[in-house]
């Protein structure tokens, strides 16, 4: 079974650039996060989804930041325009109510965003 | 707001050792506790989950122990090997919104 998808895997960009990264979560699992990492930083939650509704977006800066997730499934990230400050690794991982083991959430590999 | 500790930020030993790496957190009221591994350039993997019930978790080599009263939990690595060096953070799960409260986690180096 293949785990969470995210792309691109790198993106270089120059600052007030739009960028977007795009996830598909585990097959099933209802549960989406946006997880934002700083260099030698834990990552830290930008918007949860349950199914197609963003139940947890406090952490998002909504100024240039925006998230979707169409019929439950896929997502995107967006942020434009871009700044210095949003150079990060930016992980998406998925979770289930239904599984053995609840709230273990799986993650993706991320996308390395360099902001120039 | 829960905050999460994990001292030291990097630790190098090594192989066959023992060890043993600390997270302390703020706010005892989790609903459970995970810990992750972080290869470079990689996502997260989960470790192991302690639910706040629970006392400790044992995968393998790996056992990881909860003190919910205290705000600590301990992961201990036993007869560690090169393949082990990694980024290892953990989380606790706080709130009906079961959201994750990350350290900056503890990098490993395990020396052969």
């Amino acid at each position: 079974e293949a785990g969470v998808v995210q792309s691109p895997r790198y993106k270089i960009i120059e600052k007030k650039q739009p960028v977007a990264f795009w996830c598909n979560p585990i097959s099933g699992h209802n549960t989406l996060y946006w997880y934002r990492q700083n260099l030698g930083q834990g990552p830290e939650l930008l918007i949860r989804y349950e199914n197609e509704e963003a139940v947890d977006d406090s952490q998002l800066p909504k100024d240039r930041f925006s998230a979707e997730r169409l019929k439950g499934v896929d997502s995107t990230l967006k942020i434009q325009p871009a700044e210095l400050g949003d150079s990060a690794v930016y992980l998406c991982a998925s979770s289930s109510p239904w599984d053995g083991t609840k709230n273990i959430q799986y993650f993706g590999a991320g996308t390395r965003l360099s902001v120039l | 707001k829960q905050e999460v500790t994990q001292i030291p930020a990097a630790l190098s030993v090594p192989e066959g050792e023992n060890l043993v790496l600390n997270c302390s957190f703020t706010d005892s009221a989790i609903y459970n506790l995970q810990w992750f591994r972080q290869d470079p350039g990689k996502g997260l993997t989960s470790l192991l989950l302690i639910q706040s019930s629970q006392r400790e978790q044992t995968s393998g080599r790996l056992n990881a122990s909860l003190d919910k009263s205290s705000g600590r939990s301990t992961l201990y690595i036993a007869a560690s090997q090169p393949g082990d060096s990694a980024t290892y953070l953990c989380a606790p799960t706080t709130g009906a919104n079961s959201k994750l409260t990350f350290g900056k986690g503890i990098t490993l180096s395990v020396r052969p």
